[in-house]
C-alpha cells in the first residue's frame, strides 16, 4: 500500500493568498485527520472525519480553515487568508478504525507551509 | 484542557544501551496512552499503545510503563540503535473527548552515538 498520500509536499506563499493541501488516505480507512505542528504549540489536531462526515472540528482555529472530504479517497485543508503564522507542517492521517482503547493513526509526510 | 508533558527534551545514549523516555501527563481522566516515533522530515509513526487499567506493555524492543499514581509514562528501548534516533511522543486519551482526538506532548529527541 502507498500509504498516505500528501500534497503538496512544501509551499511558500505570500500573505492573504489561498492555500489548498490535500490528502489521500489509505484505502479502506474511514477515518481521516488533519494535524499542524509546530515549535510553539506541539502537534495539534485540527479535524477528523468519519465516513466522509466532520466528527470533531474544536481544533480548527478560525474561520479562516476550512476541510472538506468529499468521497473516501480524497480531502483538504484549505486556508483563506493565509497569514504568516499558519506556518507550520500540516499533517493528515488516517484511521481504519477507533476504539476506545485502540487508535492507530497512520501519517502521511506533510506538508511544509511557508506564508510570507 | 490539560496537556500533556515531557520531563526531558533531549536524551543522547550510545549504540547498545538501553533508553528510557519519560513523559507526564496532568488529566487524571485519561484512559489511553500512545507511544509515537517521528523521524526528520516524515510524519510520526506508532510505536505501542496502552491502557490506563494496564501497568505494563511490551513490544519488540520497547516497553511502556504507566504509573498512574503520578501520572507518568515511560517508553523504555532495549538496545538502542542508529535508527532508534527520532523525536518521541507521548499521546493522550481523555476521557470524555471524542474517540478520535489525542492530545500531544512536545516531543523528547533521541539521538543514539555510535
Amino acid at each position: 500500500d502507498a500509504g498516505v498520500i500528501q500534497s503538496p509536499r512544501h509551499e511558500v506563499t505570500e500573505m492573504g493568498q489561498e492555500v489548498t493541501l490535500r490528502c489521500k488516505p489509505i484505502s479502506g480507512h474511514d477515518y481521516l485527520f488533519w494535524y499542524r505542528q509546530t515549535m510553539m504549540r506541539g502537534l495539534e489536531l485540527l479535524i477528523y472525519f468519519n465516513n466522509n462526515v466532520p466528527i470533531d472540528d474544536s481544533g480548527m482555529p478560525e474561520d479562516r480553515f476550512s476541510a472538506k472530504m468529499p468521497n473516501a479517497s480524497f480531502s483538504t485543508l484549505k486556508i483563506q487568508p493565509s497569514e504568516p503564522r499558519d506556518s507550520a507542517v500540516y499533517f493528515c492521517a488516517s484511521s481504519l478504525y477507533l476504539a476506545d482503547y485502540l487508535n492507530t493513526q497512520y501519517f502521511g509526510p506533510g506538508t511544509r507551509l511557508t506564508v510570507l | 484542557g490539560e496537556s500533556v508533558g515531557l520531563h526531558l527534551p533531549t536524551l543522547s545514549v550510545q549504540e547498545g544501551d538501553n533508553s528510557i523516555i519519560n513523559c507526564a501527563y496532568s488529566n487524571s481522566a485519561s484512559d489511553y496512552f500512545i507511544w509515537y516515533k517521528q523521524e526528520s522530515g516524515k510524519g510520526p509513526q506508532f510505536i505501542i499503545d496502552i491502557r490506563s487499567n494496564m501497568d505494563k506493555r511490551q513490544g519488540q524492543r520497547v516497553t511502556v510503563l504507566l504509573n498512574k499514581t503520578v501520572k507518568h509514562l515511560s517508553l523504555q528501548i532495549a538496545a538502542t540503535q542508529p535508527g532508534d534516533s527520532a523525536v518521541y511522543f507521548c499521546a493522550e486519551k481523555q476521557r470524555g473527548s471524542t474517540l478520535g482526538r489525542l492530545y500531544f506532548g512536545r516531543g523528547t529527541q533521541l539521538t543514539v552515538w555510535p
